[in-house]
């Protein structure tokens, strides 16, 4: 089993919809969780960053964890062309001496105008 | 803003030659990376340092050396390139725990082996 698991997509939807992207992870040590989005032919930009369980938002962008079922989701409301991208998710272990970071392998998500 | 710039965005090299891709950070890090990314594989860790002159193998270090000699700079060398070497290289940056090991990207650099 792959340490984080994401679906690759792609992921089409109309503008204005919801985009609902997840991953999941085997890990029970992780606390740390993010997300990532990368333009095409450039590098990943931080996009959320989570700490251990709940829900953070920030604008149209939504970060959930839980810990329990070792799922995090992020959620874009009224989704618009800009949107589109891939979404990387990304998790870490607490602790000095755990730099590496576990990535999903992202998920590639277009919005129609 | 972080910072992480990387110095040549598209390279073509022959096999065999030496290559160095070059990685400057602004904000003091101690934590750097570089990774290469490839369709259906996802983003790979080549090699990362956590201070200067230390380095430790990532997941993918075969065919690839790294230099640390000041903080800020981070260098990919491929001794010999070869054609599975043609990726997207990335370099990162982080505080490390201290900020949740969120770690910050560079551009990315685009190497063509032929």
């Amino acid at each position: 089993q792959k340490e984080v698991e994401q679906d690759p997509g792609p992921l089409s939807v109309p503008e204005g919809a919801i985009v609902s992207l997840n991953c999941t992870y085997s890990n029970s040590a992780f606390q740390y969780f993010m997300w990532y989005r990368q333009y095409s032919r450039k590098g990943p930009e931080l996009l959320m960053y989570t700490y251990s369980s709940g829900n953070k938002e920030d604008g149209r962008f939504t970060a959930q964890v839980d810990k329990s079922s070792k799922y995090i989701s992020l959620f874009i409301r009224d989704s618009q062309p800009s949107d589109s991208a891939t979404y990387l998710c990304a998790m870490s272990e607490p602790g000095d001496g755990n730099n590496r970071l576990a990535f999903g392998k992202g998920n590639q998500v277009v919005v129609i105008p | 803003d972080v910072k992480v710039t990387q110095s040549s965005r598209y390279l073509v090299k022959r096999t065999g030659e030496k290559v160095f891709l070059e990685c400057v950070q602004d904000m003091d890090h101690e934590n750097m990376f570089w990774y290469r990314q490839d369709p259906g594989l996802g983003l790979r860790l080549i090699y990362f340092s956590y201070d200067v002159k230390m380095k430790e193998k990532g997941d993918i270090p075969e065919g690839y050396s790294v230099s640390r000699e000041k903080k800020e700079r981070f260098s990919l060398i491929l001794e010999s390139a070869s054609t599975n070497q043609t990726s997207m290289y990335l370099c990162a940056s982080s505080f490390g725990f201290r900020s949740g090991n969120t770690i910050y990207f560079g551009e990315g650099s685009w190497l063509t082996v032929v």
